[in-house]
């Protein structure tokens, strides 16, 4: 069974500072690997979408990478500005289209 | 593009009562997710839909939870009767790839109260 685990639960941080949040899951044998960012009160935005065979990808400040073999995927965020503020949940679909979802870290970007 | 759009946004009920949510998925998207979000948590898969088709409904509480996708568009989820731990986010997502594993994009939610 999947388990997907997320690690800092929250996180705070100066604006400017670069940032690493943390993915892991049991299973390997995943389709893809998604990062979303949750405002409060909100529905989830998808920020980064990396296929199986794909080691990384990049979208403005926002750099996401996957290791299959260890079971981890990293999403750094560089040169962090208050509007990061948000929660950032990693998904894993080993199922065609099932995401198992972790729990989310908490990011707080201080002025 | 428009995005998925979910109603009602908010809804508050007593328990045993009933209350259905809808959700209309991006134009041309062929698969559809109702997710269930509780407080703190991430969101747990309720049932995917291809086309008007279940692909799963492994994780829906079949005793009081129900859906359906009429013409592979429009969707709408049912609870009845409510129970306190039903209290969370339903949040509907949809994708364009038939075969599922896309890209998700997911809807504003609507928050589900049972007091």
């Amino acid at each position: 069974k999947q388990e997907v685990t997320q690690i800092p639960a929250a996180l705070s941080v100066p604006e400017g500072e670069n940032l690493v949040l943390n993915c892991s899951f049991t299973d390997s044998a995943i389709y893809n690997l998604q990062w979303f960012r949750q405002d409060p009160g909100k529905g989830l935005t998808s920020l980064l979408l990396i296929q199986s065979s794909q080691r990384e990808q990049t979208s403005g400040r926002l750099n996401a990478s996957l290791d299959k073999s260890s079971g981890r995927s990293t999403l750094y965020i560089a040169a962090s500005q208050p509007g990061d503020s948000a929660t950032y949940l990693c998904a894993v679909d080993n199922q065609g289209g099932k995401l198992i979802f972790g729990q989310g870290t908490e990011l707080s970007v201080k002025p | 593009e428009a995005g998925v759009a979910q109603s009602p946004r908010y809804k508050i009920i007593e328990k045993r009562q009933s209350v259905a949510f809808w959700c209309n998925p991006i134009s041309g998207h062929a698969t559809l997710y109702w997710y269930q979000q509780i407080l703190g948590q991430g969101p747990k898969l309720l049932i995917q839909f291809q086309n008007n088709g279940v692909v799963d409904d492994s994780q829906l509480p079949k005793d009081r939870f129900s859906a359906e996708r009429l013409k592979g568009v429009d969707s709408t989820l049912k609870i009845q009767p409510a129970k306190l731990e039903d209290s969370a986010v339903y949040l509907c997502a949809s994708s364009l790839d038939s075969r599922g594993g896309g890209e998700l994009f997911f809807g504003e939610g609507s928050r589900l109260t049972v007091l």
